[in-house]
């Protein structure tokens, strides 16, 4: 069975400062990584996937994460906060294949930028 | 940008009722799930459903649930009889071959 621990339940940064939101992993193959941003009152967006070839992956907002699979983590940076980047981020995992396979999810990282 | 769409966004209903929430996937995915998300919990895998029929369920997808592509754009959940632990938000995803999942802004259900 695959899970997701995400350290930290609410993290809040300045404007302008480093987010860094962390991610670890457990499946018994390295799995296909997600992460999902919520907004108020809105469905989970796509942020970035990793599923093979280069760990470091870029995702949309200046958002980037990398897949360390001795860590077994997949922590979400961004090197200047915006207001705009206040949501809920969520990590997901999913068996390394495109087939009919759920994603499994962490329970979530409030995000809140200080102006 | 297609996107998944779910209606209603709000839907309240008294316990033991039966509820049905609606989904208009994107129109060339061919893979469809359901999620819900109690509110302050983690979202939470129901059902996925390819090739008109389940393909997996969870264990919190009990005889009272259901799914349903009833024409070639929509798909649905049926809750049979609403228990006052169904309320939560729950989100529709569908995803074309080799491609991530795609959510829907979700249904708010309040059972009474």
């Amino acid at each position: 069975a695959q899970s997701v621990t995400q350290l930290g339940s609410h993290v809040s940064v300045s404007e302008g400062a480093l987010v860094l939101l962390r991610c670890n992993y457990s499946s018994s193959v390295p799995p296909y990584l997600f992460w999902y941003v919520q907004y108020p009152n809105q469905g989970l967006q796509l942020l970035l996937k990793y599923t093979t070839g280069a760990t470091l992956v870029k995702g949309i907002n200046g958002f980037e994460a990398e897949f360390k699979k001795s860590e077994t983590s997949f922590h979400l940076t961004k090197p200047s906060a915006h207001m705009s980047d206040a949501a809920e981020y969520f990590c997901a995992v999913s068996p390394p294949n495109f087939g009919n396979e759920k994603l499994t999810f962490g329970t979530g990282t409030r995000l809140t930028i200080i102006p | 940008e297609p996107e998944v769409t779910q209606t209603p966004s709000h839907q309240v209903t008294q316990m033991g009722q039966e509820v049905i929430l609606r989904c208009v996937p994107i129109s060339n995915h061919l893979y469809f799930y359901w999620y819900r998300q109690i509110l302050g919990q983690k979202v939470e895998f129901l059902v996925s459903f390819y090739n008109n029929e389940i393909s997996e369920k969870s264990e919190i997808f009990d005889d009272q649930f259901s799914v349903e592509r009833p024409d070639g754009s929509n798909f649905t959940l049926k809750i049979r009889s609403t228990k006052l632990e169904d309320s939560a938000m729950y989100f529709c995803a569908s995803r074309e071959d080799n491609q991530p999942q795609h959510f829907g802004d979700g249904t708010r259900l309040s059972i009474l």
